[in-house]
């Protein structure tokens, strides 16, 4: 069974401090993991899809990277519009294509 | 851009009531999904549609139903409401890898 889990579950940041989120997965073979921002009572959005190991994405002050068993996502210089919650979800190679998801991380950035 | 499209935003329904729930998928893509979320919970899979067809199905409940029609949008059925399905409900699409979402129907029951 596909398993994703994330840490930690909360992130507290002051303005400009960096950091990382984790995400490590367990799935039969991994067709791609996705990364999504979630607001407050908001649809996920969609981030980055990263599908082999050694791949970094980069979008503003955020980078996703992969290895064969975990996905980071840092975050540079954060800034308080950067709080939410960050999902990240696998989705196997084999059989059903359903993306599986994570608790998510919940940062908060502090002015 | 076209985004996924779902309607009502919010919805209030009594227990045992029945709630319908839309979902409009961005255009040319095949594939739909539902997904309910708790509070505090990551988003669990109830079931999707490949071109039209139910492809596969997660933790839905035997009270709800959902069909994907000929225009491609679909519509999820809830009966006889509990308590417990006080959720966001979101549907995605996707045309390969990436699964976009909409920005969720909030059904609350009272």
């Amino acid at each position: 069974e596909d398993q994703v889990t994330q840490s930690p579950e909360a992130l507290r940041l002051q303005e400009g401090e960096s950091s990382s989120l984790n995400c490590s997965y367990t799935v039969s073979g991994l067709r791609g993991l996705f990364w999504y921002r979630q607001d407050p009572g908001k649809g996920p959005e969609f981030l980055f899809t990263l599908y082999s190991a050694g791949e970094e994405k980069e979008k503003e002050r955020l980078k996703a990277t992969l290895t064969k068993k975990e996905s980071f996502l840092h975050i540079t210089a954060p800034k308080p519009e950067d709080s939410a919650t960050y999902l990240c979800a696998v989705q196997a190679s084999g059989g059903s294509y359903i993306p599986t998801f994570g608790r998510g991380t919940s940062l908060i950035v502090h002015p | 851009a076209a985004g996924v499209i779902q309607s009502p935003r919010h919805l209030i329904k009594e227990k045992r009531e029945t709630a319908t729930l839309k979902c409009y998928p961005i255009p040319r893509h095949d594939t739909v999904y539902w997904y309910q979320q708790g509070p505090g919970q990551d988003p669990q899979f109830l079931i999707s549609f490949y071109e039209k067809m139910q492809s596969d199905k997660g933790s839905i409940p035997d009270r709800f139903s959902a069909q994907q029609f000929s225009d491609y949008h679909s519509e999820l059925n809830m009966s006889s409401l509990e308590l417990g399905d006080s959720a966001l409900y979101f549907c995605a699409s996707s045309l390969g890898l990436e699964a976009f979402f909409g920005q969720g129907t909030r059904l609350t029951v009272v």
